[in-house]
């Protein structure tokens, strides 16, 4: 069974400066990976994801992230943070070969951005 | 298009009474998923349709909790009798389902309080 984990609960960051989120899987197959952002007292919300081919994905609000194989991570960043991003974030995964439709997410890492 | 709509939006009742929450997905979209999110153990997969037919079951904590989908347009989710550790946020989401990687879309979630 395929496991996500997000080490951060919390980040916190200053305005303008940097972002990196971890994401780091465990599968025994071939996997999906996803990011979602969740906004307070909203549903979740699709910022990328990875399928096949290119490693670096783009997303919305700025976002990207690059699937590691060898190191079985899927880092979120962002170059400059905006006070708009504070949310709570998601990886997830979905494996490919048992066609299982469900998705298997994190634990969440809450970003929090100081002005 | 309204998105996933989900009521009520909060519910507070007492412990022993029966709980129904609603669900109406996207229409046209094929797949419909229940989440459960809490602090302790993050978000979680209760179970999941395709065409109105359930899937997997798997993630059902246990027998006081049932689903259905009588039709393409609308889902419940009922828990009888409910008990203090069924506090959570529920959450549906529904998806197209024409390809794994498809983007699962997201209610806004039933906030429920068990007494």
């Amino acid at each position: 069974a395929q496991s996500v984990t997000q080490l951060d609960s919390q980040v916190p960051v200053f305005e303008e400066a940097p972002v990196e989120l971890r994401c780091n899987y465990s599968s025994s197959v071939s996997v999906y990976l996803f990011w979602y952002v969740q906004y307070p007292n909203q549903g979740l919300q699709l910022l990328l994801k990875y399928t096949t081919g290119a490693t670096l994905v783009k997303g919305i609000n700025g976002f990207e992230a690059e699937f590691k194989k060898s190191e079985t991570s899927f880092h979120l960043t962002k170059p400059s943070a905006h006070m708009s991003d504070a949310a709570e974030y998601f990886c997830a995964v979905s494996e490919l070969d048992t066609g299982r439709r469900a998705l298997t997410f994190g634990s969440g890492t809450r970003l929090q951005v100081q002005p | 298009d309204a998105g996933v709509i989900q009521s009520p939006r909060h519910e507070v009742t007492e412990m022993g009474q029966e709980v129904t929450l609603r669900c109406k997905p996207i229409s046209g979209h094929d797949y419909l998923f229940w989440y459960r999110q809490t602090m302790m153990r993050g978000l979680e997969l209760l179970i999941y349709f395709n065409n109105n037919v359930p899937i997997d079951d798997s993630g059902m904590p246990e027998d006081r909790f049932s689903a259905k989908m009588p039709n393409a347009s609308f889902s419940t989710l009922k828990i009888q009798p409910s008990e203090p550790r069924d506090s959570a946020v529920y959450f549906c989401a529904s998806s197209p389902g024409v390809y794994l990687e498809d983007e699962q879309f997201f209610g806004p979630g039933t906030r429920l309080t068990v007494l």
